[in-house]
């Protein structure tokens, strides 16, 4: 069955450095696709960056970067001079597909902290 | 503007009652799911749906209710059989083409409130 473990609840970090939330994926199909979303207080879910998992270099998005390490099934997501605004939950996704099409399977999410 | 719309934002239901919530997509996206969030945890499936008049169950399908008549359009009713249906919910869509990087896009969600 499909997993995706966040074992960081909390994270803090002081704005402008770098920060690194954690996940780690259980799949059996070679053929998947990695997401990472952002969930502000407001409660809505903003898509960050993706990684496929026949990607040969790491996924980037301006501050985003995704250190995809394939054999060790994680996906860690980097955020880089990080700013009061990043302040939120963070979730790992992965797609996959099922006897019925593609399918989502969450982690239990990371909430970041930026502190001034 | 392309996008999803959920409604209400806010609902109250007493107990032992049926409520229904919308969503709608003018994305033209083929696929639709809806997504059950408790406070502090990640999302957990309910329902997905590929194509119109069809659908499936998730995770927790137990107590909920779907329908998609329409590509726009897939409800969720949450039954009186729903025992703790108390929670935020999610729909997203996306589309099923060949393109692995499609992501899903999130409505606003709806708080439930059950008295």
């Amino acid at each position: 069955a499909q997993k995706i473990t966040q074992t960081q609840p909390g994270m803090f970090v002081q704005e402008k450095e770098a920060v690194t939330l954690d996940c780690t994926y259980d799949t059996s199909d070679p053929s998947y696709g990695l997401f990472w979303y952002k969930q502000p207080s407001s409660g809505e879910m903003i898509f960050l960056i993706y990684q496929g998992s026949y990607d040969q270099q790491n996924a980037t998005e301006g501050r985003y970067s995704l250190n995809f390490q394939k054999a060790r099934k994680s996906a860690n997501l980097v955020i880089s001079a990080s700013q009061l605004g990043d302040s939120a939950m963070y979730f790992c996704a992965m797609m996959y597909r099922d006897n019925y099409g593609q399918n989502f399977v969450f982690g239990p999410g990371t909430r970041l902290s930026v502190l001034p | 503007d392309g996008g999803i719309t959920q409604s209400p934002k806010y609902l109250f239901r007493k107990e032992g009652q049926n409520v229904t919530l919308s969503c709608e997509q003018n994305l033209n996206h083929d696929a639709m799911y809806w997504y059950r969030q408790d406070p502090g945890q990640g999302l957990r499936l309910i329902y997905y749906s590929q194509i119109v008049n069809d659908f499936q169950k998730g995770d927790i399908a137990e107590g909920y209710s779907v329908s998609r008549e329409k590509k726009e359009s897939f409800p969720l009713t949450v039954t009186s059989a729903q025992k703790n249906p108390t929670a935020f919910y999610l729909c997203a869509s996306r589309t099923t083409g060949v393109r692995r990087t499609d992501t899903q896009y999130f409505g606003p969600g709806t708080r439930l409130t059950v008295l």
